[in-house]
């Protein structure tokens, strides 16, 4: 099945800094969506795109749609401590033109932020 | 709060014995997905509902089945429980059926004793 490499698995950074992650695979992906993740909550959706090329903010967030169509990073600007929490790349691969609803995620990157 | 409620949010049982999780949609999504969440597996689709009609099957167990009924909620059933099927399961919804943000909801923590 479609795979997406999430990277990196972890990160440990500083309060104000800037945090940069990644997803990519090798196969095509028409939409891609980028979810954080709580202890005890499900993913909550921070960002979606539908363009190759496309850039889209929410606040500090903002992330991009690889103009191959195989890969997107989400960047986080100026870290606080409620950014904690695992952050999921997720994408509908394209099978036709009618992937439906198989949302295929990336492992996770693990963000840990100290003030 | 994405909208998303499920029930029951924790669930203890046997092996071998039968649950049913149940999802309520946010008001007006049309299409409901479920999903297994596992440490060793991460979150993987299980299968996808539209309007009371399966739509996309990923993973699922022969031994687990889903429904939408008509009022849109829809239900997850896991049989023959093994060790195993101990995970996070979680239900998603869209307003439609291709290419949609899905929203979360907060999951049914299901352990196998």
């Amino acid at each position: 099945g479609q795979q997406l490499n999430q990277s990196p698995q972890s990160m440990f950074i500083q309060e104000g800094e800037d945090v940069s992650m990644n997803c990519t695979s090798s196969s095509i992906f028409n939409t891609w969506l980028w979810y954080k993740q709580e202890p005890g909550e499900g993913p909550v959706l921070l960002i979606a795109l539908y363009k190759a090329g496309e850039l889209t903010s929410n606040g500090r967030l903002t992330a991009q749609f690889g103009i191959t169509r195989k890969d997107s990073f989400l960047n986080i600007s100026a870290s606080i401590p409620s950014d904690v929490g695992i952050y999921f790349c997720a994408g509908y691969p394209n099978a036709g033109g009618t992937s439906y609803g198989k949302l295929t995620f990336g492992q996770g990157t693990i963000l840990t932020v100290h003030p | 709060d994405s909208g998303v409620t499920q029930t029951p949010k924790h669930l203890i049982t046997a092996t071998g014995q039968r649950v049913t999780l149940r999802c309520s949609p946010r008001s007006g999504d049309l299409s409901v997905y479920w999903y297994q969440q596992s440490l060793d597996q991460g979150l993987q689709f299980l299968i996808q509902y539209y309007n009371g009609e399966e739509r996309a099957k990923g993973n699922i167990l022969e031994r687990f089945s889903a429904q939408q009924f008509p009022d849109l909620h829809s239900e997850l059933n896991l049989s023959s429980l093994e060790l195993g099927d101990s995970a996070l399961y979680f239900c998603a919804s869209s307003p439609g059926q291709l290419n949609q943000p899905q929203h979360f909801g907060d999951g049914t923590r299901l352990s196998i004793l």
